[in-house]
């Protein structure tokens, strides 16, 4: 059983540059979470995803950021035009669905970690 | 707004030692408590969780106990192996918001042989 898979795990952009991070969520779940890790500071929640459908987006920055989960294939996130702040790990979490129950686990993935020069 | 807070690392021990890390939180009502472990080049896992005041959590001799007066919910283990070598993250999930976790910074634990 695949768990969350994110690709790619070092990502290295100048300034100005794109990125673009994906996320392969656990087989069978339909929904997606994103949180950033800045350096010295906890995993903060950016953004919660079903199919084709973005749920919550409080926690994204308004501007260069944005993300999609499709109805095939991964969930991305992408940050345009990147500056160094936004240097940081960059985790995704899935969950099956349905959610509703305080229970709910959320698996994560391994992380990417983008370097801005 | 909601925050974890972590005893800093990196914490070095020998095989069979004592583990314990802090975690102290700051939230309104009566969140859930959580601790993740991401063992080198994996995702965060689950290790234990707590839902209410007093609560213990236990998982792979791992616990913490959910202490509402102390707003802590420190993790112990009493003899480690080598393969507890890893990053463990502190985290909260408030009820109204039942998807958002907050997480400390983490505390990266070396076990040597």
């Amino acid at each position: 059983n695949a768990g969350v898979m994110q690709n790619p795990r070092h990502l290295v952009r100048r300034r100005g540059q794109e990125a673009r991070l994906r996320c392969s969520p656990v087989k069978g779940h339909s929904h997606v979470y994103w949180y950033r890790q800045l350096p010295e500071e906890g995993l903060k929640f950016m953004v919660y995803l079903q199919k084709e459908n973005i749920i919550d987006e409080s926690g994204m920055p308004k501007e260069r950021f944005s993300a999609e989960f499709p109805k095939e294939g991964p969930s991305i996130l992408r940050i345009q035009q990147v500056v160094r702040g936004d240097s940081a790990a960059y985790f995704c979490a899935s969950s099956p669905g349905g959610w509703g129950s305080t229970q709910e686990t959320q698996y994560f993935g391994p992380g990417t970690r983008l370097l801005v020069l | 707004g909601d925050s974890v807070t972590q005893m800093e690392g990196p914490v070095t021990l020998s095989e069979e030692a004592f583990l314990t890390i802090n975690c102290t939180y700051t939230a309104t009502g009566y969140p859930s408590l959580f601790w993740y472990v991401q063992y080198p080049g994996e995702g965060l896992q689950l290790l234990l969780k707590a839902t209410k005041a007093d609560d213990k959590g236990s998982n792979k001799g791992f616990e913490a106990t959910y202490r509402k007066e102390t707003t802590s919910f420190h993790l112990e283990k009493g003899s480690v192996q080598v393969s507890d070598s890893a990053v463990y993250f502190c985290a909260l999930r408030r009820p109204s918001n039942d998807y958002k976790l907050s997480f400390g910074a983490g505390t990266t634990v070396t076990v040597r042989a």
